[in-house]
């Protein structure tokens, strides 16, 4: 079964710095899609970054980039320069199957992310 | 473009009553997703539609959860007999499988507090 593991409950950063975020996941499958969404205060969950398993290069979207390293089945969301609207929590997700196709979405736990001024 | 909306935005009723959540998704969006998340969780998925078919509803917790998409577009969550364990957000996604990854764009989410 598959299954996102985000082990950061909280993180506080500077803001300005870099802030990795954990994600390990578990999947048979062998195509498959990682996500990252944010949800700040006001609920609502934005998309940011997709990376597929068969993608041979790290995918990037402005400041956030994924760290994806498939054989230790990792998938970091790495944003660089922090701002102080990237407070939120920041969830990790997997789909299994080819992108072509709709599949439910799993949802890690999510990180709290707090940028300090 | 108008992104996915969610009506009512905010849902109170008594234990036992019976309440419908509906769904409307981006214009040629194919799939429709339903999630609940509970607070301090992540989404949790109950059923997904291609077209107006439920294609997999693996994830509703029991009877009591009922949704349809007649013409395959707006959907609707159905719960009957609500229990105080259904309080949550209810959380709306679509996505055009094939599109970029397949990603699914949420809306604003139905808050149901069951009394």
């Amino acid at each position: 079964a598959q299954k996102i593991t985000q082990t950061q409950p909280g993180m506080f950063v500077q803001e300005k710095e870099a802030v990795t975020l954990d994600c390990t996941y578990d999947t048979s499958d062998p195509s498959y899609g990682l996500f990252w969404y944010k949800q700040p205060s006001s609920g609502e969950m934005i998309f940011l970054i997709y990376q597929g398993s068969y993608d041979q290069q790290n995918a990037t979207e402005g400041r956030y980039s994924l760290n994806f390293q498939k054989a230790r089945k990792s998938a970091n969301l790495v944003i660089s320069a922090s701002q102080l609207g990237d407070s939120a929590m920041y969830f990790c997700a997997m789909r299994e199957g080819r992108y072509s196709s709709a599949s439910k979405i799993i949802f890690g736990s999510g990180t709290r992310l707090s940028i300090r001024p | 473009g108008a992104g996915v909306s969610q009506t009512p935005s905010n849902k109170v009723t008594e234990k036992g009553k019976y309440v419908e959540l509906r769904c409307d998704p981006i214009s040629g969006h194919t799939a429709l997703y339903w999630y609940r998340q509970s607070l301090g969780q992540g989404p949790e998925f109950l059923i997904y539609f291609q077209g107006t078919g439920a294609a997999d509803d693996s994830g509703l917790p029991n009877d009591r959860f009922f949704a349809v998409r007649p013409e395959g577009s707006v959907s609707t969550l159905k719960i009957q007999r609500t229990e105080r364990g259904d309080s949550a957000v209810y959380l709306c996604a679509s996505s055009l499988p094939g599109q970029g990854g397949g990603e699914q764009f949420f809306g604003p989410g139905t808050r149901l507090t069951v009394l």
